[in-house]
């Protein structure tokens, strides 16, 4: 099973649609979850953390569930300007530092 | 403000000949990473400076190197490129002991070998 698992999709959705993805992760110690989000031949970006208690920002609202160690990502009112690989990523502990397990992203297109 | 920076954005090498990309940071941070990112794959940890110990990746090839002269600097060299090293490399940096904060990252270098 890999340490980080999402569906590749490709995701194809109208503007305004809501979309919703779904990340699970192997390692029930993992500490901190983070989706990035990364355009085509550029670097990923930070979208946003994911809190214990849930989290939203603007349109994106994110949430984590420790006990079935699962992330998720949902989307409302989706722009045009959202088309792009959205992964999921968790962090691990490894000694003092810690190492970041990356999901191999969910690829998301809004059309016109 | 950038606050990491790599340089060059676009890097081509001929196949065998030995090329070095460079990154920096203005932010101080303890732990710098590089990474390999290939097309449609997940960015690949190839090694990272604690300060300066450095830790590879158990399946990272022979072929990369790196060295950290000072905090704020960080090359990658690989030493004799292959076709198969053609991708994205990513710079990437963090602060030990924020767990919870994310990695910055560079906008990458482009490496094509011919």
């Amino acid at each position: 099973r890999k340490e980080v698992e999402q569906d590749p999709g490709p995701f194809n959705v109208p503007e305004g649609a809501t979309v919703a993805f779904n990340c699970t992760y192997s390692n029930s110690a993992s500490q901190s979850f983070f989706w990035y989000r990364q355009d085509c031949r550029k670097e990923p970006k930070l979208l946003m953390s994911v809190y214990s208690s849930g989290n939203e920002d603007g349109r994106f609202t994110a949430q984590l569930n420790r006990a079935s160690q699962y992330i998720s990502l949902l989307i409302r009112d989706s722009k045009l300007s959202d088309s792009a690989t959205y992964l999921c990523v968790v962090t691990n502990r490894a000694g003092n530092n810690r190492k970041l397990i990356w999901g191999l992203g969910t690829s998301l297109a809004v059309n016109p | 403000d950038a606050m990491v920076i790599q340089n060059p954005r676009y890097q081509v090498t001929q196949f065998g000949k030995p090329v070095t990309l460079s990154c920096s940071q203005t932010l101080n941070h303890n732990v710098m990473y590089w990474y390999q990112q290939k097309s449609s794959q997940a960015p690949k940890l190839l090694f990272h400076y604690y300060d300066k110990d450095f830790n590879n990746e158990a399946d990272t090839p022979d072929n990369f190197q790196s060295r950290r002269p000072n905090t704020s600097f960080c090359f990658l060299d690989i030493r004799s490129p292959g076709l198969g090293d053609a991708a994205m490399y990513l710079c990437a940096t963090s602060r030990v002991g924020e767990w919870d904060q994310p990695q910055h990252f560079g906008d990458g270098t482009r490496l094509s070998i011919l």
